[in-house]
């Protein structure tokens, strides 16, 4: 069955190192691959998206790797401030036209 | 604001009622999601629109679970005959799809408690 896995523990910080998330994926051959953030009580917000025929996308502090062979994305984000803590959700375009989301990772940077 | 709008924002209701939760997209976008969120886990598919018609519909979506688009425009989540497991955030979504590529613009949601 198709499955997407996140850390499954929360994340901790210090403020200043970068944040390293991972996205593990079976029984998927997406086209596309997206993260978003989530707040508590918000609904997510997109962040970046990256396609199956790229490596790297970067974004200001945002960096993330898509290795179709491994079935991994790797989000990073440098210079991590207290205010990138948050819930980060990757989520999959599969076979079916909707997407589908993984279980999230929630960050905690520390002051 | 021109973001995706949802409402109510929170919705506590008895076992047994009946339930109505309304999401206005951002108006030049043609295709509108609904997904569920429980505590811990990621937002689950239950349906989608493109325009007015509903393409498709999660396993989820049981008999008393009910959407509607008319119109194109706004949409309705309905849940008949409520039960505790419906507690949940309610999540809605719109995009523009364009090529291959789509991402999604989330209200922030309508979290509903079944008593």
């Amino acid at each position: 069955s198709q499955k997407i896995e996140q850390n499954s523990e929360a994340l901790n910080i210090q403020e200043g190192k970068t944040a390293t998330l991972t996205c593990n994926y079976t029984n998927y051959s997406p086209a596309y691959l997206q993260w978003y953030r989530q707040d508590p009580g918000r609904g997510p917000v997109f962040l970046l998206l990256i396609r199956e025929n790229e490596k790297e996308k970067r974004k200001e502090r945002l960096k993330v790797t898509f290795d179709t062979t491994l079935k991994q994305s790797l989000f990073h984000i440098t210079a991590s401030q207290p205010a990138d803590s948050a819930t980060y959700l990757c989520a999959l375009s599969g076979s079916a036209r909707q997407l589908t989301f993984g279980s999230g990772t929630q960050l905690t940077v520390l002051p | 604001d021109t973001g995706v709008s949802q409402d109510p924002r929170h919705k506590i209701t008895k076992r047994g009622q009946n339930v109505t939760f309304r999401c206005d997209p951002i108006s030049e976008h043609n295709r509108l999601y609904w997904y569920r969120q429980t505590l811990g886990q990621g937002p689950e598919f239950l349906t989608y629109f493109q325009n007015e018609a509903q393409l498709e519909k999660s396993r989820l979506l049981s008999d008393r679970f009910s959407a509607e688009r008319p119109k194109g425009s706004f949409s309705t989540l309905e849940i008949q005959r409520t039960e505790q497991g419906d507690s949940a955030m309610y999540l809605c979504a719109s995009s523009w799809r364009q090529g291959g590529d789509e991402k999604l613009f989330f209200g922030s949601g309508t979290q509903l408690s079944v008593l």
